[in-house]
């Protein structure tokens, strides 16, 4: 367990559609960072985001946004859903923004299936 | 820009060992990882190095890290069955926010 959730679990959205996707960081982790997985491939890097603001972005449309909560917890919006955006998201926790060595615990994940 | 690679299979007879290896481009790349990945699972992180260190032992995991041909290995001694999972190499590098860059991965069968 590493203190991290995300709901829901699995999601099947029609193309066009909008979805939400929710993220609780491990205690006291003020970092967080989103990855879309597609079938067979690694996790890419969306974005990240610190203390509430975007603060770096991966080669994704700005259909792709993103939000984090006083409480550190964080929501992945995507609009206008393309079948393309069918894969696992998965959100990771840490604590400082840019330390490369410090752990990102990572949720099990999201299964978005678009249709 | 950043490219990690990684064979994508491996099968190997419980109780040898295994070596998944892994190259990448970045230069400035300062902390190269180890993820392991069971079905339905997420991320679990295994171990990590520092780029100016060529290699790192934890009980059954050896790393080791070329930075002149930017290769990276893991080496699994004592294979056991719950070790087979999809293994990602991944680097950072500094620059202001943690991007981690995963490789496409390697999946490990381990044969009773």
């Amino acid at each position: 367990e590493t203190g991290v959730t995300q709901s829901p679990t699995h999601l099947i959205k029609t193309r066009g559609q909008q979805v939400t996707l929710r993220c609780s960081s491990q205690s006291g982790h003020n970092t967080v960072s989103w990855y879309q997985q597609a079938l067979g491939q690694g996790p890419q890097f969306i974005f990240q985001y610190y203390r509430e603001e975007e603060n770096g972005r991966g080669n994704f449309p700005p259909r792709f946004s993103g939000l984090q909560f006083p409480n550190y917890s964080s929501e992945l919006n995507v609009n206008a859903l393309e079948l393309d955006d069918s894969a696992l998201y998965l959100c990771a926790s840490s604590l400082g923004q840019g330390a490369a060595n410090t752990e990102a615990f990572f949720g099990q994940g999201t299964r978005l299936t678009v249709v | 820009g950043e490219d990690v690679e990684q064979s994508l299979f491996l099968s190997v007879r419980e109780g040898d060992s295994s070596v998944i290896n892994c190259t990448y481009t970045d230069s400035s790349s300062t902390y190269l990882y180890w993820y392991k990945q069971e079905p339905g699972a997420g991320l679990q992180l295994l171990t990590y190095i520092f780029s100016n260190m060529d290699m790192k032992q934890d009980q059954r995991l050896t790393v080791l890290l070329n930075k002149k041909d930017k290769h990276l290995s893991l080496r699994i001694a004592d294979t056991q069955t719950g070790d087979s999972a999809i293994y990602f190499c991944a680097e950072t590098s500094s620059g202001g926010y943690q991007k981690v860059t995963f490789g496409t991965g390697t999946k490990l069968q381990v044969i009773p």
